[in-house]
């Protein structure tokens, strides 16, 4: 049972534009949620949070969304570059004192 | 990345044979975390430690052991392996438990 999706395995994005990545969930229990990026051979980092009492946060041209009602979650990369090609994963838990579940990931391709 | 190292980096093995992953931390986190990534899965659980000697399972325990002796070292182990177990293996470690998990750098394992 995924319990975190990321229903689009892939992205393709010109340099400049706005790179959208949707993350979906059914637990209503999750109330704390983050993205990761992963480059090929290499861990995944972390690169935004957000907490259910928020409905947006922001960081640089990094930008999460949370909309609680619809349990969807967004993540916005304005302007994308080259070096934002990776594998995003969202990721969420009960609290912060809490396992992560994370979603399938999506593959970002930003495009000269 | 600093602060966590797994080791090997790669390994091909036997189906039968068990095999243990290494990760070392040098951040004296609490937290410890043993995922697998594989395609259409994202990054699934398999086990996890709260302290010494203090582990539980995650969402994709079986067939796998772990141990920790000592807080700077998380071992996960095959006990005998088979094909479905091939697969890249992320270690992580984390101050609070799903609070900003911080990655290795991974194990890619091959079991033929």
């Amino acid at each position: 049972d995924q319990q975190v999706k990321q229903n689009s395995p892939s992205l393709s994005v010109q340099e400049g534009r706005i790179s959208i990545l949707n993350c979906d969930y059914t637990n209503s229990m999750f109330d704390y949620f983050l993205w990761y990026k992963k480059y090929p051979a290499e861990g995944p980092t972390f690169l935004i949070s957000i907490s259910s009492i928020k409905d947006k946060n922001e960081d640089g041209r990094f930008t999460v969304f949370l909309n609680k009602s619809a349990k969807h979650l967004s993540l916005h990369i304005v302007p994308s570059q080259p070096g934002d090609s990776a594998v995003y994963f969202c990721a969420a838990s009960r609290g912060t004192a809490s396992k992560l579940t994370f979603g399938t990931g999506t593959r970002l391709q930003v495009t000269l | 990345d600093a602060g966590i190292t797994q080791s090997p980096r790669h390994k091909v093995t036997e189906t039968g044979t068990p095999v243990t992953l290494r990760c070392h931390q040098t951040e004296n986190h609490r937290y410890m975390y043993w995922y697998r990534q594989d395609p259409g899965h994202g990054l699934r659980l398999i086990h996890y430690s709260y302290g010494v000697k203090d582990t539980d399972k995650g969402e994709v325990s079986d067939g796998y052991s772990v141990s920790r002796s000592k807080t700077e070292d998380f071992l996960l182990t095959l006990e005998s392996a088979t094909s479905s177990q091939t697969s890249v293996y992320f270690c992580a470690i984390s101050a609070r438990s799903g609070y900003g998990y911080t990655f290795g750098s991974g194990t890619r394992l091959t079991v033929v």
